[in-house]
């Protein structure tokens, strides 16, 4: 099984703070990366995609890495960006970080 | 724009079997893609469960794979998944979403989400 590590667990932040999350895989998944935003009682949105490629989502977020390291940043952290945030590998099978809150500082 | 919707019983008993069906509007689960599965117990993270292409192929996670079944009904624009042998550990919320062209891909529409308990 691919394992996936978010870091951290938790952030605390600001409005119009820059917000960087990490990802790292158990082995190597390529780019074959997703991320996704989740507020309480939602499903999941799809952020990004194949690491870095947006879904026409504010341009505020975007994604790097290949391998087994990768970011999701958020420039300029508006209210609405306060969530929960999970990145998931589709390289074999498919599995998903424990997630990471964004909360209010 | 593309809508999924699941539906089924909140409420199954353990040792049972859990179904739930996805009903997707707005695009023909016969065109192309891949249709899946995601399940998340109260409070807790994402696991993925599996999916089917509108011809019937499958594709499981491996800690699930000999409880699943996923299928498909074209006619009905439906997809279903059903989860044998149930135990409170299977208490979550069922996604349905729609993947990708791959069996493990990014999962770009989703459900609302269906809350299935299991308990007697």
């Amino acid at each position: 099984d691919i394992q996936m590590t978010q870091s951290p667990s938790t952030l605390s932040a600001s409005v119009g703070d820059r917000v960087t999350i990490t990802c790292r895989a158990s082995q190597n998944i390529n780019s074959w990366l997703a991320w996704y935003q989740q507020k309480p009682g939602k499903a999941p949105k799809l952020l990004i995609y194949k690491a870095s490629l947006q879904t026409g989502v504010p341009s505020r977020f975007s994604g790097s890495g290949s391998g087994t390291e990768f970011t999701l940043t958020i420039n300029s952290l508006q209210p609405d960006d306060f969530a929960t945030y999970y990145c998931q590998q589709y390289n074999t099978y498919s599995t998903f970080g424990q997630g990471t809150k964004v909360e209010i500082k | 724009q593309v809508q999924l919707q699941e539906s089924g019983p909140g409420l199954v008993k353990p040792s049972e079997t859990l179904s739930v069906t996805c009903d997707v509007s707005g695009y023909y689960i016969s065109s192309d893609y891949c249709w899946g599965w995601v399940r998340q117990p109260p409070g807790k993270g994402l696991e993925w469960i599996g999916s089917i292409y509108h011809s019937g192929s499958t594709y499981y996670n491996p800690s699930l794979k000999s409880r699943v079944t996923i299928s498909v009904d074209t006619s009905k624009n439906q997809f279903f998944l059903k989860l044998s042998s149930v135990t409170a550990a299977d208490t979550a919320f069922y996604y349905c979403a729609r993947q990708g062209e791959s069996g493990y891909d990014r999962l770009e529409y989703w459900g609302q989400g269906i809350l299935v308990t299991v308990s007697s």
